[in-house]
């Protein structure tokens, strides 16, 4: 069956200093692979999205960046943490090239910045 | 573009009370729609889903029918516990996208 892993669960970071998110899927060979982030009370918004290695979509711009080195795995990325960046990131994937399928999302890591 | 819209909660009921958890939708072609629940602290989960008109899907005693006339997926559970309180959210998918609704919060009060 297919898992999918986020870490750390919780990070409380300075404003200025990097970011480095990771997630993981296993069980499944070229997923399609978003990340969302939600903000204290409120619904998703969709950050980024890949459906492939190297391949990345970005909905919003903003202070982060993303990346997919391996099939597997996708990085969030900050190089300057900024107080609004402050919330709860959630990773999700889907089988790929199947459009109707539901996304199944990791546990989420709570950022704060001080 | 897609998009769905859900009644704004909180939703307060008590424990073995009826929910009803509205959502709306507007889509082109034939999407697939889902509900997803988040308990606190935690990610999203599937509940159910439903992939053509008149499907109803179900799980863990919550239900939704796929309504294309009213396009319409309203969550419904007949007898609601505490450990129900959370927010739920409806999608639906397009395009290996989902459009999320803005999310209900349900209390559930013993």
């Amino acid at each position: 069956s297919q898992t999918i892993h986020q870490w750390p669960a919780t990070l409380v970071q300075p404003v200025g200093s990097p970011l480095s998110l990771e997630c993981t899927v296993e069980g499944t060979s070229n997923p399609n692979l978003y990340w969302y982030r939600q903000a204290a009370g409120r619904g998703l918004q969709l950050l980024f999205y890949s459906v492939g290695i190297g391949q990345i979509s970005s909905e919003v711009p903003q202070n982060l960046s993303a990346s997919r080195p391996q099939d597997r795995q996708f990085i969030l990325s900050s190089k300057k943490l900024l107080l609004s960046d402050s919330g709860f990131y959630l990773c999700a994937w889907s089988p790929d090239r199947d459009s109707n399928q539901p996304q199944h999302f990791g546990d989420g890591t709570r950022l704060s910045i001080l | 573009g897609d998009s769905v819209t859900q009644m704004e909660g909180p939703v307060t009921l008590s424990e073995e009370a009826f929910l009803t958890i509205n959502c709306t939708y507007t889509a082109t072609g034939y999407p697939s729609l889902f509900w997803y629940v988040q308990y606190p602290g935690e990610g999203l989960q599937l509940l159910l889903k439903a992939t053509k008109a008149d499907d109803k899907g179900s799980n863990k005693g919550f239900e939704a029918t796929y309504r294309k006339e009213t396009t319409s997926f309203h969550l419904e559970k007949g007898s609601v516990q505490v450990s129900d309180s959370a927010v739920y959210f409806c999608a639906l998918s397009g395009g290996n996208m989902l459009t999320f609704g803005g999310g209900t919060r349900l209390m559930v009060k013993p």
